[in-house]
């Protein structure tokens, strides 16, 4: 079983701050990391799939590094919306299973 | 977008009942789906992986037994839980994939089911 860690476990900030979290895997066998935005009472959503270290990926005002020799990726949200409020899973993959963290649960306040 | 429905969304039942819970694909087709289980707390836990024609592949620890999985045609998996009881009780989410994708492609994730067994 791969050790995934997610820091923070749980961050607070006011609207318009910009925050990033951790994500750290296993740097072996590393195949692709993905990013997930899990909101309450909704499904999980697909935000990024990284597979090439140095990547970097954005949508909107999320972005995603990925760190694949030292085994880590953040994700950064550039001045935060009452609307981004939700966990933020990180799960690196193997050719066909993803194995997740316990996500960061991120509240951000009018 | 790639969507999926997983039902029921909430089930509260006698120990003892078995319990089916749905999940399809409903703009695309699933060679594979898989089926998580999160406990209060912790992480999403692959429990299984249903693969469309053929028998799933269980993870280490979990009793195919105890829950069977039926992946009938490319857009229909189902998970039953036979003889819950109160320790089974737990939020079981569905997630699949396009049948052209692999590992990096992303997953697309039901809405999840409560289950509590009394």
């Amino acid at each position: 079983i791969l050790n995934v860690e997610q820091s923070p476990q749980s961050l607070h900030v006011q609207e318009g701050d910009s925050t990033n979290f951790t994500c750290s895997f296993p740097s072996s066998n590393f195949y692709a990391l993905h990013w997930y935005r899990w909101e309450t009472a909704k499904s999980p959503e697909a935000l990024f799939v990284m597979t090439l270290n140095g990547d970097e990926k954005k949508k909107g005002r999320i972005s995603a590094t990925l760190n694949t020799k030292e085994g880590y990726s953040y994700l950064y949200i550039k001045g935060s919306q009452p609307e981004d409020s939700a966990t933020y899973l990180c799960a690196p993959s193997g050719y066909s299973t993803l194995t997740f963290g316990k996500g960061t649960m991120l509240l951000v306040s009018p | 977008g790639a969507v999926v429905s997983q039902h029921p969304s909430r089930v509260i039942c006698k120990s003892g009942t078995s319990v089916k819970i749905e999940c399809r694909s409903l703009d695309f087709q699933a060679t594979t789906m898989f089926w998580y289980r999160q406990f209060p707390k912790q992480s999403l836990m692959l429990m299984a992986t249903s693969n469309e024609g053929s028998k799933a592949t269980y993870e280490q620890g979990v009793e195919k037994d105890k829950f069977l999985i039926n992946h009938a045609s490319l857009t229909l998996s189902t998970l039953t839980v036979t003889s819950a009881h109160p320790e089974d009780s737990s939020f079981y989410i569905c997630s699949a994939r396009d049948t052209s994708g692999q590992g990096r492609q992303p997953q697309h994730f039901g809405d999840g089911t409560r289950l509590s067994i009394l």
